[in-house]
This record gives structure tokens, C-alpha cells and sequence, in this order.
């Protein structure tokens, strides 16, 4: 079955720089791949996904990449501000399947 | 706009007894999943649901089981709680086969059993 990694666990970044967050994924028939984002007491929301038959998407500050052959996808987000601080949970959605498998997640702190 | 609700956001139980979590959507939705979130595992799959009465299991299903009696209503079940599953649980649901992927998250129940 699909088993997604994600690093970094935590990470730290001053406000107004970029945080690069990764997920490898071990499933090629998995063909979408989204980004949730969860703040402190509050339920995932999705902020940005990708299809495997795109290579990048960008939202305003934040992008997703997607690297099929190496089966890794990353969320860029620029200009960092406090209101980014959050959990960030990586998924892949294998083919044919409605069910997501989920990384681990990756704590961002935006240091004012 | 999609909304999810959960019964209850906290819940105490003592060891052995059995536990229902209820999970309703309002979006005609045919997909329905139950997670469990621990600090350092992420979201994981303990059962999913593609229709009414239909039941898949994920990831870790052991000590839980789910009913779908209707389309919006999805359920999860621990016959005879445990301290090990002490945990945020977190209900989602997605359209289906025919529309977007992208699933949508209750307010979550955090369970602790004693």
C-alpha cells in the first residue's frame, strides 16, 4: 500500500522568509496529492492540491511541485507571516481510490 | 459550503465501555472517513464508507467498527474502549467518484478513556 513521508517535523522560519516543507510518496499509481493545513484547535483545510499530470501550481504565496519520477511533491510558501504558523499534512491519493494516506506533518513556527 | 459536525468535542469513558461517535454532513456527499490524530503520526485511517450501508477498512481498524444507515450519517463504534485509544478523532467526507477529491474535516472528538 502508499506510505507518504514528510520533512521536516518542525520547522522555524522569520517572518518574510520561505518554508519548504517535503513529501515522498512510495505508490507511482498514486495521481493526486493535496496539502492541508491545520492551525492550533482547528480542523485540516485543504490550501492547495496537485494532479499528477502537473508539474507545479501556485496559489498566490504558496506552490506545490511535483517530481513523478522521484516520486516527491513539495509546498513552497513565500513572504511568510505569523497567520502561516500551523501543522501542515502531506497526502497522496492512489489511483482509483477515494481514500487519502497522510504524512506525518510538519509543524511551521513564523517568528515574528 | 460544506459543513461537517461531530457530536461531541470532548469525551470521557472508563476502560471497557463502548463508545459512539457520530459524524453528519450536509452535502449530499458519498464518501465518508474516520481518522484518528496523535501527536508525531499524523491523520490515520481507521474506516471509510463509498455509500450507505458500505464499510472499507484502513489502516488500523482493530477495536472499532463503523455504520452507515444513511448517506449522511456515519458512525464509529469501540465495543469496549481502551486507554490506548485515547486520541483526537476526526470525521471527513468528499464527493465522490464524480466530483473533487478534496475531503472536508469535522471540528474533531477528543476521546480519553480512564
Amino acid at each position: 500500500g502508499e506510505n507518504v513521508e514528510q520533512h521536516p517535523s518542525t520547522l522555524s522560519v522569520q517572518e518574510g522568509d520561505s518554508a519548504v516543507i517535503k513529501c515522498t510518496y512510495s505508490d507511482s499509481a498514486s495521481n493526486y496529492f493535496p496539502w492541508y493545513k491545520q492551525e492550533l484547535g482547528k480542523r485540516p483545510q485543504l490550501i492547495i492540491d496537485i494532479r499528477s499530470n502537473v508539474g507545479e501550481k501556485k496559489d498566490q504565496r504558496i506552490a506545490v511541485t511535483l517530481n513523478k519520477t522521484a516520486k516527491h511533491f513539495s509546498l513552497h510558501i513565500t513572504e511568510t507571516q505569523p497567520e502561516d504558523s500551523a501543522v501542515y499534512f502531506c497526502a497522496a491519493n492512489p489511483l482509483y481510490g477515494q481514500n487519502f494516506v497522510f504524512g506525518p506533518g510538519t509543524r511551521l513556527s513564523v517568528l515574528p | 459550503d460544506v459543513k461537517v459536525t461531530q457530536s461531541s468535542r470532548y469525551l470521557v469513558k472508563r476502560t471497557g465501555e463502548k463508545v459512539f461517535l457520530e459524524c453528519v454532513q450536509d452535502m449530499d456527499h458519498e464518501n465518508m472517513f474516520w481518522y484518528r490524530q496523535d501527536p508525531g503520526l499524523g491523520l490515520r485511517l481507521i474506516y471509510f464508507s463509498y455509500d450507505v450501508k458500505m464499510k472499507e477498512k484502513g489502516d488500523i481498524p482493530e477495536g472499532y467498527s463503523v455504520s452507515r444507515e444513511k448517506k449522511e450519517r456515519f458512525s464509529l463504534i469501540l465495543e469496549s474502549a481502551s486507554t490506548n485509544q485515547t486520541s483526537m478523532y476526526l470525521c471527513a467526507s468528499s464527493r465522490g467518484t464524480s466530483g473533487s477529491n478534496e475531503q472536508f474535516f469535522g471540528p474533531g472528538t477528543r476521546l480519553t478513556v480512564l
